[in-house]
């Protein structure tokens, strides 16, 4: 089975200030689908960003952005301009091409300090 | 609101009862999955249906009863859990079908379970 490595349990950053959050994940497959997800207080796990394996541009979203080094099968999730809102806990999530299997790592707790 | 809604929020049950979680969707998916979070772990994938027939089942146990009777909506039965049963429930759902729609999950608040 896949496996996703969060090595971060927690992270804590500087209002305004840019952090980088790390996932490592492995696989044989090729082609597949990478994701991150916040998890606020209220529970709600949100889509932040997604990224497909084909494509070689790392994905951004506004202020999220992703590092995508597929033969180092790293994921890592940066976060620009870091707002309190952002503080959350971060899952990174994998999806192979077939089949229904989502495989989540064990979250970053981030802090984001005032 | 991300048009998945769970009830109840908190759940409190002795391990001799017999509860239902429930989980709907108001987002037209027809894939729908019930997942287990607990404390510095994973998520763990507990069982998925597509087009209402389940399709994964992950070695939970049989104390942990799926349902789906349409694609909108989707229960947990509980029945006799033991205390390590105890955590956060997470429903959500997706697209069955189209390459990238059917990679987006779209997560409910999921229901608090305590198991006494």
């Amino acid at each position: 089975a896949q496996t996703v490595t969060q090595s971060q349990p927690e992270m804590s950053v500087q209002e305004a200030e840019t952090v980088t959050l790390s996932c490592t994940y492995d696989t044989s497959e090729s082609d597949y689908y990478l994701f991150w997800y916040k998890q606020p207080p209220s529970r709600q796990m949100i889509l932040v960003i997604r990224q497909e394996a084909y494509k070689q541009q790392n994905a951004t979203e506004n202020r999220f952005s992703v590092n995508f080094q597929k033969a180092a099968k790293s994921f890592s999730l940066k976060i620009s301009d870091s707002q309190l809102g952002d503080a959350a806990m971060y899952f990174c999530a994998y999806r192979g091409n077939t089949g229904n299997q989502f495989y989540f790592g064990t979250g970053t707790s981030l802090t984001v300090i005032p | 609101e991300t048009g998945v809604t769970q009830t109840p929020r908190h759940l409190v049950m002795g391990m001799t009862n017999k509860k239902s979680l429930k989980c709907e969707q108001h987002l037209g998916h027809n894939a729908m999955y019930w997942y287990k979070q607990s404390a510095k772990k994973p998520l763990e994938l507990m069982f998925v249906y597509n087009f209402k027939e389940q399709t994964e089942n992950n070695s939970v146990p049989s104390r942990f009863s799926p349902e789906c009777p349409n694609s909108s909506h989707l229960f947990l039965h509980l029945h006799t859990l033991q205390p390590e049963d105890s955590a956060l429930y997470l429903c959500a759902s997706s697209q069955a079908s189209g390459s990238l729609a059917k990679n987006i999950q779209y997560f409910g608040a999921g229901t608090r379970l305590s198991v006494l």
